[in-house]
């Protein structure tokens, strides 16, 4: 499975859009980037993934390059519950497990 | 609420002990994964199952085994414990292969 390169820690005012940056360079045809969150010491969350297109949810957006090499979660409007660690996970199809990096902080202040 | 249940939430024991660490899939997901959590090596993968299969391993020691039973609930059994065994245990589960897993809420195992 491909690294990822995420910044340790980002600030993000309420309400604002947050934007989280994930490099993952050596990144193959096959694989995926996944988006996981994980809010102080519970279980990690699902929030988005996708393979080439840009993808949104009632959660978050997922923008990747063009050639694949970076992403960009983006909350469009972070609230003080969006405070967590966010991992960018990259995942080939046939594989099942999920290696988690160490993550962004993003904190979310008033 | 993902709909993943583990028990016990905590546990205290006590170095070369054994516990078992219980997990119940979403209904209807097949699979399940095992991943711990420690202060210095983050979330790791260690083990999955697959309709009570084992299908893939991570970086599970050779003291620490699991199994998933027809009901599709699985069990982490740690034996011989050592102090840095002391970590969250989380289970996971997905309907097939899916990297969509949905995590329950965890087991604090403390080792003293």
């Amino acid at each position: 499975d491909a690294k990822t390169t995420q910044p340790p820690s980002m600030d993000c005012a309420e309400g604002r859009a947050a934007n989280l940056p994930c490099n993952h360079s050596t990144i193959s045809g096959n694989e995926y980037v996944y988006w996981y969150r994980q809010i102080h010491s519970q279980g990690p969350q699902y929030i988005i993934h996708g393979l080439k297109n840009n993808e949104t949810n009632e959660m978050a957006s997922l923008i990747i390059t063009e050639d694949r090499k970076s992403s960009t979660l983006i909350l469009p409007h972070a609230t003080l519950r969006d405070t967590a660690v966010y991992y960018c996970i990259v995942r080939a199809y046939n594989t099942d497990k999920l290696i988690f990096g160490t993550g962004t902080r993003l904190q979310v202040f008033p | 609420d993902s709909g993943v249940t583990q028990t016990p939430k905590h546990l205290i024991t006590a170095t070369g002990q054994r516990v078992t660490l219980r997990c119940s899939p979403r209904s209807g997901d097949l699979s399940v994964y095992w991943y711990q959590q420690s202060l210095d090596q983050g979330l790791q993968f260690l083990i999955q199952y697959y309709n009570g299969e084992e299908r893939a391993k991570g970086n599970i020691l050779e003291r620490f085994s699991a199994q998933q039973f027809p009901d599709l609930h699985s069990e982490l059994n740690l034996s011989s414990l050592e102090l840095g065994d002391s970590a969250l245990y989380f289970c996971a589960s997905s309907p097939d292969f899916s990297g969509e897993q949905f995590f329950g809420p965890g087991t604090r195992l403390t080792v003293l």
